[in-house]
């Protein structure tokens, strides 16, 4: 069965430092792996996603994520964090055979000024 | 491309009454169509997949005839919440796929419907 786990359900950081939110997965097959963000009371904002090819994959709003299959993890990473990218971060993995897109549990995501 | 619009964005009913939710995808066709429920600080819980022209599959623990859902296009679907109580006020949001890349490999969501059964 796939899972996704996000072990943080928090991360700081101050506005203009590097950020990384942490994403580990279980999946049969080779996955395919998504990154979506949510402000409050809205759906989830397509950020980014790996399906295959290079491991380091560029998203929306200066995001991006690392696939590393030995460690089956996907972190998202920002160089440089913005006050407006504090929101809730949810990784999710889907197994290609299957249809149904599994998430974690989120980590919200606070910049500081 | 590629936009999933949820109607309404809210939406206030009385306990007993039945609501329905609508998902539409405005742009491409959605061969399949997801709906999740969320409860406030949450992940998403994925309730059933539907694809068109044929019956929803529900996950486990989800009741089917409480939580009708309907996709008899390929542009829309619907959720109704029926004989609704104030246990199933939460947020639900719909998602999408289509076919080819990149509508087959990843979902579109829709903006979410907060509901509250008072």
């Amino acid at each position: 069965a796939q899972s996704v786990a996000q072990p943080e359900d928090q991360v700081n950081v101050a506005e203009g430092n590097p950020l990384t939110v942490k994403c580990t997965y279980s999946v049969s097959g080779n996955p395919y792996l998504f990154w979506y963000v949510q402000y409050p009371n809205r759906g989830l904002q397509f950020l980014l996603k790996y399906i295959t090819g290079d491991n380091l994959v560029k998203g929306s709003y200066g995001f991006e994520a690392e696939f590393n299959k030995s460690q089956t993890s996907f972190h998202l990473k920002k160089p440089s964090a913005l006050v407006s990218d504090s929101a809730l971060y949810f990784c999710a993995v889907r197994d290609p055979g299957f249809q149904k897109l599994v998430f974690g549990t989120g980590t919200r995501l606070l910049v500081s000024p | 491309g590629a936009v999933v619009s949820q109607h309404p964005s809210w939406v206030i009913c009385k306990s007993g009454t039945s609501v329905k939710i609508e998902c539409r995808s405005l742009d491409f066709q959605a061969t399949t169509m997801f709906w999740y429920r969320q409860f406030p600080k949450q992940s998403l819980m994925l309730m059933a997949t539907s694809n068109e022209g044929s019956k929803a599959t529900y996950e486990q623990g989800v009741e089917k005839d409480k939580f009708l859902i309907n996709h008899a296009s390929l542009t829309l679907s619907t959720l109704t919440v029926t004989s609704a109580h104030p246990e199933d006020s939460s947020f639900y949001i719909c998602s999408a796929q289509g076919q080819g890349a990149p509508l087959s490999t990843e979902a579109f969501f829709g903006q979410g419907t907060r509901l509250t059964v008072v």
